[in-house]
């Protein structure tokens, strides 16, 4: 039932490491969104895709790779991984961007700490 | 490009007292106006939107929020608070028929008993 999906709720891990975050849509919606919120509650946008296609792409390090397998996925993989990448990483998603208000649902946040 | 601008980072008050949390906006196109707000250790959900016609908006759980195009602001009110409205809330616009969300920093408020 749940609307937007992430996995894993929490994740630990050691610096350089490589992890991946997975996010799930069942509302049927074409835009999909990850974002950063910081220790501060300051939240960022990084990518968006539409219907598999990419179209934010935020000032964000390379280390950083979302993957869209079809338009009810979007995953986050992140590259040797730093301690600045701990945050919670919250995935939304909406009606087609360019139509409609851009109402978001998001999913319950990731959050990441990186040792 | 369009900015918001949440004008206090905290606002305590005391349950069963009435709130205001400010924002204001800027922006060169028309657009649609949002309060979301962000319980602890969970995702934000919409409290309310603005997208035309009356400037008094009705969201969830009590709240509401007037548009004002003159001043540029979108407060958001609630005659009488509770414990459980203690969260993180952040208000938003999206330029009609644009790319991106802008979110405000966030307030935070914080009912006491």
């Amino acid at each position: 039932d749940t609307a937007v999906s992430q996995t894993p709720k929490y994740l630990v891990t050691q610096m350089g490491n490589d992890k991946s975050i997975k996010c799930e849509q069942n509302l049927g919606h074409d835009t999909m969104y990850w974002y950063k919120q910081d220790s501060k509650k300051f939240l960022k946008i990084m990518f968006s895709y539409n219907n598999k296609e990419l179209i934010i792409n935020e000032t964000v390090p390379n280390r950083f790779s979302p993957k869209s397998p079809d338009k009810a996925h979007l995953n986050l993989h992140i590259n040797s991984l730093e301690l600045g990448d701990s945050a919670v990483y919250f995935c939304a998603s909406s009606l087609r961007f360019d139509r409609g208000t851009n109402e978001q649902f998001f999913g319950p946040g990731t959050r990441l700490t990186v040792l | 490009a369009q900015s918001v601008t949440q004008l206090d980072s905290q606002v305590p008050v005391f349950e069963e007292a009435p709130v205001e949390l400010r924002c204001n906006y800027s922006s060169s196109v028309s657009v649609y106006l949002f309060w979301y707000v962000q319980y602890p250790n969970q995702g934000l959900q919409l409290l309310l939107k603005y997208l035309s016609g009356s400037t008094l908006v009705k969201g969830i759980n009590g709240f509401e929020a007037e548009f004002n195009k003159s001043q540029t602001s979108f407060h958001l009110r609630k005659p009488s608070v509770h414990i459980s409205d203690t969260a993180e809330y952040f208000c938003a616009v999206h330029p009609t028929g644009g790319f991106k969300t802008i979110f405000g920093a966030g307030t935070r408020l914080f009912v006491k008993a």
